[in-house]
């Protein structure tokens, strides 16, 4: 059983396109973490959300509570941006997705 | 900029020892977590600590585990009696006030069991 589920599995982009990858998730939470993780296995916080939209550079984060779904979106991407992005929510524990692998192409 | 550090960057033993994964999370935070991620699957939380006890764990965190903050600054998880399976990158992160404040996360220790 997957808490939470994330779309697409894998994202292949030229550069400068506009991105957004999804999750949802079942279970009641209090906060929701979009994660990026390198090629060398790094993993750093992107956003903490539990309402509404966040904006950093490029990364915009949404997320709706009724609907238990949030997305990331990235504008004008960047081959710079190749990552796997993983969503993880705070319930009466942490659930992670098991991530987007995204591809830009130069 | 403050960053969790964790050490050894890699670990290699045999199945049955035990071993010790070292973080050092980031000064003024005061909720500490490990995580683990085996090769090509998703991470799994594995423990949360505040206030110098766990305060949650998740069913994979069995009595072969524990934390400890033996001193101000070091957060440390240790497998008792190592197993194949729990070959994995381990991950430590921090977070200050709040729960849901963001979390810092460490590089990882790469732990192999042969």
């Amino acid at each position: 059983k997957n808490e939470v589920e994330q779309s697409p599995q894998n994202l292949t982009a030229q550069e400068g396109e506009f991105i957004t990858i999804n999750c949802s998730y079942s279970v009641g939470i209090s906060a929701l973490h979009w994660l990026q993780q390198h090629p060398g296995g790094g993993i750093v916080s992107l956003f903490m959300l539990s309402s509404g939209k966040k904006k950093h550079g490029r990364l915009i984060a949404t997320i709706n509570i009724q609907e238990k779904h949030s997305s990331l979106h990235i504008t004008a991407s960047h081959p710079r941006d190749s990552a796997v992005y993983i969503c993880a929510v705070r319930g009466n524990q942490f659930y992670f997705g098991t991530g987007t692998s995204l591809t830009v192409i130069p | 900029e403050p960053e969790v550090t964790q050490t050894p960057s890699h670990q290699v033993t045999q199945m049955g020892q035990e071993v010790i994964l070292r973080c050092v999370p980031i000064s003024n935070h005061l909720y500490f977590y490990w995580y683990r991620q085996i090769l090509g699957q998703k991470v799994e939380f594995l423990v949360s600590f505040y206030n110098n006890e766990i305060s949650e764990k998740s069913e994979i965190f069995d009595d072969q585990f524990s934390v400890e903050r033996p001193d101000g600054s070091n957060f440390t998880l240790k497998i008792r009696s190592t197993k194949l399976e729990d070959s994995a990158m381990y991950f430590c992160a921090s977070s200050g006030l709040l729960t849901s404040y963001e979390q810092y996360f460490g590089p990882g220790t790469r732990l192999t069991v042969t």
